[in-house]
């Protein structure tokens, strides 16, 4: 079955920076990768995604590139604000054949006023 | 304004009691999901169900069952808790396609704290 690995852990970043998150996953058939992020007390919630079809994707300060060779994804965050402090989830599946969703470790990113 | 439910933010529950955490989704979603989060391991998914009546395990299914006899209604059972199911459960729902494409984007609910003493 897929298999996400998910780096790093945590992230601490000065407000203004840019921060990295980066993924790999283990099965080629996987087609899509959507991207989630979590704030405190609350449940983790869609905030970009990319498909295969695509090498990138960009909404407003938030772009997820996708390398299918290597079988890696990344999400950039740029300008971080304080209110991107939240853990972050990639996920990886197929779009089809029922098969769910498979979520990385997370990534806690914490930005620094 | 979408919304997923769960009906108990905390719980505290004894060794060997069973446990019924129940979740409700207003958007007419095919598809719902158990997860259950740690930390240090992510989310990791229980079990899921794509129609009434309908289940398949997920990663961590043992200790578990679950129930869906509506289609808004999704249970997560745990026949006889043990310490290792304290955590964070979270449900999520998504809608649905006839080949069963599972990539529709998932709502959580806030998440149900078990504690098991």
């Amino acid at each position: 079955g897929e298999n996400v690995e998910q780096h790093p852990s945590t992230l601490s970043v000065q407000e203004g920076d840019s921060a990295v998150i980066k993924c790999t996953y283990s099965d080629s058939a996987s087609n899509y990768f959507p991207w989630y992020k979590q704030e405190l007390g609350k449940g983790p919630q869609l905030i970009i995604d990319i498909r295969s079809n695509v090498g990138e994707k960009k909404d407003q300060r938030i772009a997820v590139t996708l390398n299918k060779t290597a079988k890696h994804f990344s999400l950039h965050i740029t300008e971080t604000q304080p209110e991107d402090s939240a853990v972050y989830f990639c996920a990886a599946c197929k779009d089809s054949g029922n098969t769910p969703l498979v979520f990385g470790k997370g990534t806690r990113l914490s930005v620094i006023a | 304004d979408v919304k997923v439910t769960q009906s108990s933010r905390y719980l505290v529950k004894r060794t060997g009691e069973k446990v019924f955490l129940e979740c409700v989704q207003d958007m007419d979603h095919e598809n719902m999901f158990w997860y259950r989060q740690d930390p240090g391991l992510g989310l990791r998914l229980i079990y899921f169900s794509y129609d009434v009546k309908m289940k398949e395990k997920g990663d961590i299914p043992e200790g578990y069952s679950v129930s869906r006899e509506k289609k808004e209604r999704f249970s997560l059972i745990l026949e006889s808790a043990s310490t290792n199911q304290t955590s964070m459960y979270l449900c999520a729902s998504s809608s649905g396609a006839e080949d069963r494409d599972l990539t529709g984007e998932l709502f959580f609910g806030e998440g149900s704290r078990l504690t098991v003493l």
